[in-house]
């Protein structure tokens, strides 16, 4: 089955840099792969996704890329501002019939002032 | 306005005992899902119901029984609870065939 690989588990940035979070996964038939951020207590929540017809995408602050070759994903949050603390979760699928993601680890994100 | 609504939101319970969560959704979706989130902040898929049929079923114990009575509703209900079983645990919702999951409040199950 599926498994995906998320790092760092922890990261801290100086408000206004850049922030990286890379994840892999191991099955080649996973196409969609979702972010979210999930607050402290809170549910968590889809900021951006990619499908894997796709090498990038962009809201704002926060740019997704993906590597169907290596097999890997990762979130840019650029100018990074105190809300954006959170821990963030990447997943992948594979999209066929119900979608059954499979999480990373998660990423603690703190963003000093 | 709530879309996907859980209840309870806490659950502090003994060892032994039976308990139930419930979900409900007013989005118009026909797949729901429960997910496992442990200490460890690991979330898990557990199972999945699409217009009350059971689609996904992992390796989950057998103390574990989901019910969909209809599609906008999907319960769990565990039996003879045991320590590990602490968690949170989240509903979420979709439909088949579109990718984004909306995920409920989540229920905080303590079992002492």
């Amino acid at each position: 089955g599926e498994n995906v690989e998320q790092h760092p588990s922890t990261l801290s940035v100086q408000e206004g840099d850049s922030a990286v979070i890379k994840c892999t996964y191991s099955d080649s038939a996973s196409n969609y792969f979702p972010w979210y951020k999930q607050e402290l207590g809170k549910r968590p929540q889809l900021i951006i996704d990619i499908r894997s017809n796709v090498g990038e995408k962009k809201d704002q602050r926060i740019a997704v890329t993906l590597n169907k070759t290596a097999k890997h994903f990762s979130l840019h949050i650029t100018e990074t501002q105190p809300e954006d603390s959170a821990v963030y979760f990447c997943a992948a699928s594979s999209g066929q019939g119900a979608q059954k993601l499979v999480f990373g680890q998660g990423t603690r994100l703190t963003i000093n002032p | 306005d709530t879309a996907v609504s859980q209840t309870p939101k806490y659950l502090v319970t003994q060892m032994g005992n039976d308990k139930s969560i419930k979900c409900e959704q007013n989005l118009g979706h026909d797949t729901m899902y429960w997910y496992k989130q442990d200490s460890k902040k690991f979330l898990k898929i557990m199972f999945s119901y699409n217009n009350k049929e059971l689609i996904i079923n992992e390796t989950v114990p057998n103390r574990f029984s989901p019910k969909s009575p209809d599609k906008a509703h999907l319960n769990l209900h565990i039996n003879s609870l045991e320590l590990g079983d602490s968690a949170v645990y989240f509903c979420a919702s979709t439909s088949m065939g579109d990718y984004e999951q909306y995920f409920g409040p989540g229920t905080r199950l303590t079992v002492t």
